[in-house]
């Protein structure tokens, strides 16, 4: 089967602009996460949509983030407006259940200057 | 909240040396997993762990599920270069999909 899929691998923008990350799932898995990984720290969680629906979103920053799930399949994470603390790798998993371990994306790797 | 230390968070060894690192917690965890991450790659599950006590191995790596649910090690042996990455250890809290990660430990392998 294919693999999580995200755009882009990278995305170097200015302070202020605003930024679309997309992810597309395993087909078949209603479960969807988006994660970040701060240079250096550890991968923290931002939010969980269980189909179109936002499960858990306790790890979102603050309302410059926004994410969607229409319809229940591929998500898209926007920042607006970016600042510089936003700068990382943005992870985006998903998996058919809750017990066993998800399947990651590649990644987004942002950088805001 | 909850968090996960783990250590060491690098670790620069020879070939064919055997590899240990761990994770500890204040809290419980029902569920400890670890992953491997390579350079411009996103994690990849290792090993899962479901129970307490419990001892899993995968090839050469082996790790093991606290008996106090709040610490898990994950050892390499005869390590080779391609083991060369980022490990994450991951927990979850409760029977939610939102995983705790550990810091990372990056390891280097000198042929």
């Amino acid at each position: 089967e294919a693999g999580v899929t995200q755009f882009p691998s990278h995305s170097v923008i200015e302070k202020g602009q605003t930024v679309t990350l997309r992810c597309d799932p395993i087909s078949g898995h209603d479960n969807l996460y988006w994660y970040r990984r701060v240079m250096g720290k550890e991968i923290k969680f931002l939010l969980h949509f269980v189909k179109e629906s936002k499960q858990d979103e306790s790890g979102m920053p603050n309302n410059r983030f926004l994410a969607e799930r229409t319809g229940g399949t591929y998500s898209t994470l926007k920042v607006q407006p970016a600042e510089l603390e936003d700068s990382g790798v943005y992870f985006c998993a998903s998996s058919r259940d809750l017990r066993g371990g998800y399947t990651f994306g590649s990644g987004t790797r942002l950088t805001v200057v | 909240g909850q968090q996960l230390n783990q250590s060491p968070q690098s670790m620069f060894i020879q070939e064919g040396e055997d590899v240990s690192m761990n994770c500890t917690s204040s809290s419980i965890f029902n569920t400890w997993l670890w992953y491997k991450q390579d350079p411009g790659e996103g994690p990849v599950l290792l090993i899962a762990l479901y129970k307490a006590g419990e001892l899993t191995s995968n090839g050469r790596l082996t790790a093991q599920f606290g008996i106090t649910r709040k610490d898990s090690f994950l050892n390499i042996s005869a390590s080779i270069p391609s083991d060369v990455g980022i490990y994450f250890c991951a927990g979850f809290y409760n029977q939610g999909g939102k995983l705790i990660f550990g810091q990372g430990t990056e390891l280097s392998v000198k042929p």
